[in-house]
């Protein structure tokens, strides 16, 4: 059985830099095949897809927030880890790590998420 | 830009039916989009309903399908119960290993 589960702060500054860890049990991030992916949902509003990385390294990032997002993994603790740079209180949501298929393109399980507040 | 279409609301009759769509602001939605649905309730993680258009995921009762309906994606609730009044969300892959999610339907059961 896959499971992720996310982690990072609760609370960020304005203009910090958000870094969030992603730690996957149940299969190997450097198994062929396998890829994660981070989503977010802002309080009330939906979701929105924001990176993924494969077994390979690939990396593939949302259009609009590419230059801000930085994906990464350890496989070593398999982990996979998002960096958001200058945070704003718009980014403030929930963010969740999925597991992508892609042979399918989508997503599951997901993580439960971490609520991440943006605020001064 | 693109943007993925759904319904704000919805409101369906316990045992009724109802089909929830998923579109786009120009062109239409096909099976190369591999659309798939997800259910989310309150303070919850969302739940993978369907992929791949009309593949159901795990344990997902078969009283929801999807398919093609027209130019849009569809979720079909077949003999809605209290406990499907969720947000549904659909996502559709745009190629180059990125994806858009719509905005949501929420739907209400009464």
């Amino acid at each position: 059985q896959v499971t992720l589960r996310e982690s990072g702060p609760a609370l960020v500054k304005p203009t910090q830099t958000l870094t969030l860890t992603c730690t996957v049990s149940g299969v190997s991030l450097s198994a062929s095949g396998v890829c994660v992916s981070w989503i977010r949902q802002p309080p009330g509003k939906a979701l929105e897809w924001l990176a993924r990385i494969d077994w390979d390294d690939d990396k593939y990032y949302s259009t609009s927030l590419k230059t801000r997002l930085t994906i990464s993994k350890d496989t070593s603790k398999n982990q996979v880890v998002l960096s958001m740079t200058n945070m704003d209180p718009v980014d403030t949501a929930t963010y969740y790590c999925v597991r992508v298929y892609t042979s399918s393109c989508h997503f599951d399980p997901w993580g439960q998420g971490t609520l991440v507040t943006v605020s001064s | 830009q693109t943007v993925v279409t759904q319904e704000p609301s919805f409101s369906v009759s316990p045992g009724g039916t109802v089909t929830l769509t998923c579109g786009l602001n120009s062109g239409s939605v096909s099976t190369s989009y591999y659309p798939s649905w997800y259910q989310q309730t309150p303070g919850q993680a969302p739940r993978t309903l369907i992929y791949s258009t009309n593949t159901r995921s795990s344990g997902v009762p078969d009283r929801f399908s999807g398919s093609i309906v027209g130019n849009k994606a569809a979720l079909t609730i077949t003999g809605a119960q209290a406990d499907d009044e969720s947000d549904y969300y659909c996502v559709l892959y745009m190629g180059s290993g990125i994806w858009v999610f719509g905005g949501g339907t929420k739907l209400t059961v009464l």
